[in-house]
């Protein structure tokens, strides 16, 4: 069955310090992994977008990592700032339908604190 | 950031009312999709389409309608509403060829007492 698990569930940091979110998945035949930011009552945005070929990408303070061997991936953010509370969502699209079928974990619900 | 809209983006209503959640996109994107998201949960697809006169269900079972009359309009009907229906819908669209990612709208929150 495919899976998207995202550790923690939630997550205080105060604000300056860095974090690192954790996703496991199980979809295969994998095609990308997304990390996307979900801001409360809002639409998840795209942060970051890996192919199996790729094992590291930045955008801005945010640096998410992929290990398609374990299948694990992870999202390192940066001198966190307030704006950054959010909900985070691991998402894997898998390469087996036109689709474009994403498979999406619960999020990591960070807060920033002041 | 994407031009997806969806409207409205609040909407409390009663049991038994009829209601339409809009969404539109002006990229020109084929495939167009709709999400249910409970808080802490994950999205679950209820609806889909690959273009004009093209619906599909989900995985997640729906008693909602879609429709796609137009490239960019994909409306979301429920007949009845009813407490269970309490959720967010979120609308995507994704382009045809290119990049692999879906854009999402805002977002609709629906209660219905």
């Amino acid at each position: 069955k495919n899976q998207v698990e995202q550790s923690p569930q939630s997550l205080i940091i105060l604000e300056g310090k860095n974090c690192t979110l954790q996703c496991n998945y199980t979809v295969s035949p994998f095609s990308n992994l997304r990390w996307y930011k979900q801001d409360t009552g809002r639409g998840p945005v795209s942060l970051t977008i890996m192919t199996f070929s790729e094992n590291t990408k930045s955008n801005g303070r945010y640096t998410a990592t992929l290990d398609a061997d374990t299948k694990q991936s992870s999202l390192h953010i940066t001198a966190s700032q307030l704006s950054d509370s959010a909900s985070y969502i691991c998402v894997v699209s898998d390469r087996g339908s036109t689709l474009g079928r994403l498979y999406f974990g619960r999020g990591t619900q960070l807060t920033v604190w002041p | 950031e994407a031009d997806i809209y969806q409207t409205p983006r609040y909407l409390v209503i009663g049991t038994g009312k009829k209601i339409t959640l809009e969404c539109s996109q002006t990229m020109g994107h084929d495939k167009m999709y709709w999400y249910q998201q409970d808080p802490g949960m994950e999205l679950h697809l209820i609806h889909y389409s690959y273009g004009v006169n093209s619906t599909e269900k989900g995985d997640l079972s729906s008693e909602s309608t879609v429709s796609r009359i137009r490239t960019e309009h994909f409306p979301l009907t429920l007949e009845s509403a009813r407490p269970s229906h309490t959720s967010q819908y979120l609308c995507a669209s994704r382009p045809p060829l290119g990049v692999d990612e879906q854009f999402f709208g805002p977002g609709t929150r629906l209660t219905v007492l």
